[in-house]
């Protein structure tokens, strides 16, 4: 099975600008996360897709949204960014996200710098 | 203060060395235990996963938790330069869900 895929993998914008990233999950998989990694904070838990509904959400602002569409792919949106948003932000899926040992799968990630 | 600390490094080690790294946490809920390895450019992988207190071991890796004092460790034995990676600890009350990561401790393991 193909891994889980994200894309662009880099993005370069500017501030006050909004930008889209992409997920495809393993297939068959139902449940997309989502998380922004700093240098400074680590991995943060932004939010969690399943079956094209958001299921559970992180502490972030509104600024930061996502989706899921009925084949699984799942895009998350940033609106008017800032200098701290840059980040790696991961995408993660497993089957049905809720069992204790229903595993999550990473995906490489999208770097994306704001100048 | 973070609901999980983990000294991120670097931890530099010859090749063939016992590693040890550690997580403290402060959430009594935690119940579910991860450690992913991410090598550079890449997602993180899942390495042990453990429920609640014990020991579990796998290949060279053996992961113990302690409830009790709310701590965690991995060990990896007989370490490889191909082992060099971030090594981040992730725990949850729920299974995979809203997982709560360290910041990752840095592996350097030289051959």
């Amino acid at each position: 099975k193909a891994g889980v895929t994200q894309t662009p993998r880099y993005l370069i914008k500017t501030r006050g600008q909004q930008v889209t990233l992409s997920c495809s999950p393993i297939s068959g998989h139902r449940s997309v996360s989502w998380y922004q990694q700093t240098p400074g904070q680590g991995l943060q838990f932004l939010f969690e897709y399943f079956s094209e509904t958001q299921r559970n959400k992180g502490n972030f602002p509104g600024r930061f949204s996502g989706r899921q569409f009925s084949n699984s792919r799942s895009e998350m949106n940033v609106s008017t960014l800032e200098l701290g948003d840059s980040a790696l932000y991961l995408c993660a899926s497993s089957e049905y996200g809720r069992t204790s040992t229903d595993t999550q799968y990473f995906g490489p990630g999208t770097r994306l710098t704001v100048l | 203060q973070k609901e999980v600390e983990q000294d991120p490094g670097p931890l530099s080690v010859p090749e063939g060395a016992i590693v040890s790294l550690n997580c403290t946490y402060s959430n009594s809920a935690f119940q579910y235990f991860m450690w992913y390895r991410q090598y550079s450019r890449k997602g993180p992988e899942l390495l042990m996963y453990t429920y609640s207190s014990g020991n579990k071991e796998d290949g060279r890796f053996t992961a113990q938790v302690d409830k009790s004092s709310k701590y965690i460790s991995l060990f990896i034995r007989d370490s490889q330069p191909s082992d060099s990676a971030t090594y981040l600890c992730a725990m949850s009350g729920t299974g995979f869900q809203k997982l709560v990561f360290g910041t990752g401790t840095r592996l350097l393991v030289s051959p």
